[in-house]
């Protein structure tokens, strides 16, 4: 089946570094990838969506120069997060659809736990 | 009012029982509708999509969609403690975006 992969799992950074994280589909080809943010019990929000070649989309509240989204080919996302604060800190995942399979679920990569201290 | 609403639970149920979730949604235009199980500290993973009104079946699961009522429900036979674990219902924007919409899921908890 489709498998996205994520790294880093987690990651530990100072306050004011920057730090990112890969998003790769292993096994087809991702036209759209969807960034989310999740904190201790609440559900997802999406954040972002990356479009192959083109400019990400940010929802409402999302700061696009904070949050830098690049998605240079089909199979790889990749999400900065400039400056980070420890309000940063919280469970980034990404998603991919894929290109050949429109309108079915989506595959998730397993998640980045990024704590800002 | 939210997009996908789900009660938040935690709804408990005996090994062996069956497990009812439901989910509304107000976007009447939408025509995928996903769930996901998500353990504590993991990713989500797709159990189970849905497109057309009626009963969905895999396995242990079915899937119940009313788009008339703007309702989908995720029914779970014979509960296992391995159940246990937050169901995210997705609804998938018919915004042409392809974006998928959470709600806040609902914690299960299966008793021995």
């Amino acid at each position: 089946g489709a498998v996205v992969s994520q790294h880093p799992s987690w990651v530990i950074c100072k306050s004011g570094t920057s730090v990112k994280i890969e998003c790769r589909s292993l096994d087809f080809q991702a036209t759209t990838m969807f960034w989310y943010r999740q904190f201790p019990k609440q559900s997802l929000m999406l954040m972002a969506t990356s479009n192959e070649g083109s400019k990400a989309t940010y929802e409402q509240g999302v700061e696009k120069d904070k949050f830098l989204i690049n998605h240079a080919s089909l199979t790889l996302s990749t999400l900065t997060v400039t400056s980070a604060h420890p309000e940063d800190s919280s469970f980034y995942i990404c998603s991919a659809r894929d290109k050949d399979t429109y309108n079915y679920g989506y595959t998730f990569g397993s998640g980045t736990r990024l704590t800002v201290v | 009012q939210k997009e996908v609403e789900q009660n938040s639970g935690p709804l408990s149920v005996p090994e062996g029982a069956i497990a009812s979730l439901n989910c509304t949604y107000s976007d009447r235009g939408s025509q995928s509708f996903f769930w996901y199980r998500q353990y504590s500290g993991k990713s989500p993973e797709l159990i189970m999509s849905i497109y057309s009104n009626g009963d969905k079946e895999d396995g242990r699961f079915t899937a119940q969609l009313n788009k008339a009522s703007q309702y989908v429900s995720l029914l779970i036979r014979d509960s296992q403690p391995s159940d246990s674990a937050t169901y995210l219902c997705a609804v998938m924007s018919s915004s042409n975006t392809g974006k998928l919409i959470f709600g806040q899921g609902t914690t299960l908890q299966v008793k021995p």
